[in-house]
């Protein structure tokens, strides 16, 4: 069965510093991988997906995110965070043959000042 | 063009009532979704459409849930009678069908409170 998994329940950063929130997955067939990113009292809002091609998959706000298939990774980056990027990121999956997609648990980023 | 339309945002109503969760899917879009959000159990699918026909039910909790898709602008996510437990935030969420276009399409979520 498709799955992903966010093993961070939340991430802390320096504003102006790199941030990485992680994400792994297991997939039976070709991943299709997704960033969703959530404000407080908001709904998920779609950064970015990796379907083919180049490992290295650029989105929404400055941020990207790197496929590694050897390490079943897709972790989201940003090389300058933003107080304004502190919210609750979403890895999710596309569920095998079906339409659904499988969600992680969420990383909260927490950007300081 | 507006995104997924939700209504109403929020909805406080006691133990046993009957509550409508309302959604208008973006234009052209022929998949909707509704999930619920809670603390505890995280982001869960409860039901799937695929042009106003129901897909995947399975994440529907029990009978008390039921959900429609009448055409292909409008759905309701209904609970009858509710409970203080589906106390939780449900989004509605859609996207095209055809090629790879995989990604959906949340809208704002109605936030539910039952006392």
């Amino acid at each position: 069965a498709q799955s992903v998994a966010q093993p961070e329940d939340q991430v802390n950063v320096a504003e102006g510093n790199p941030l990485t929130v992680k994400c792994t997955y297991s997939v039976s067939g070709n991943p299709y991988l997704f960033w969703y990113v959530q404000y407080p009292n908001r709904g998920l809002q779609f950064l970015l997906k990796y379907i083919t091609g180049d490992n290295l998959v650029k989105g929404s706000y400055g941020f990207e995110a790197e496929f590694n298939k050897s390490q079943t990774s897709f972790h989201l980056k940003k090389p300058s965070a933003l107080v304004s990027d502190s919210a609750l990121y979403f890895c999710a999956v596309k569920g095998g043959a079906t339409n659904k997609l499988i969600f992680g648990t969420g990383t909260l980023l927490a950007v300081q000042p | 063009d507006a995104g997924v339309i939700q209504s109403p945002r929020h909805e406080v109503t006691e133990m046993g009532q009957e509550v409508t969760l309302r959604c208008k899917p973006i234009s052209g879009h022929d998949y909707l979704f509704w999930y619920r959000q809670t603390m505890m159990r995280g982001l869960e699918l409860l039901i799937y459409f695929n042009n106003n026909v129901p897909i995947d039910d399975s994440g529907m909790p029990e009978d008390r849930f039921s959900a429609k898709m009448p055409n292909a602008s409008f759905s309701t996510l209904k609970i009858q009678p509710s409970e203080p437990r589906d106390s939780a935030v449900y989004f509605c969420a859609s996207r095209p069908s055809g090629g790879r276009s995989y990604e959906q399409y949340f809208g704002p979520g109605t936030r539910l409170t039952v006392t």
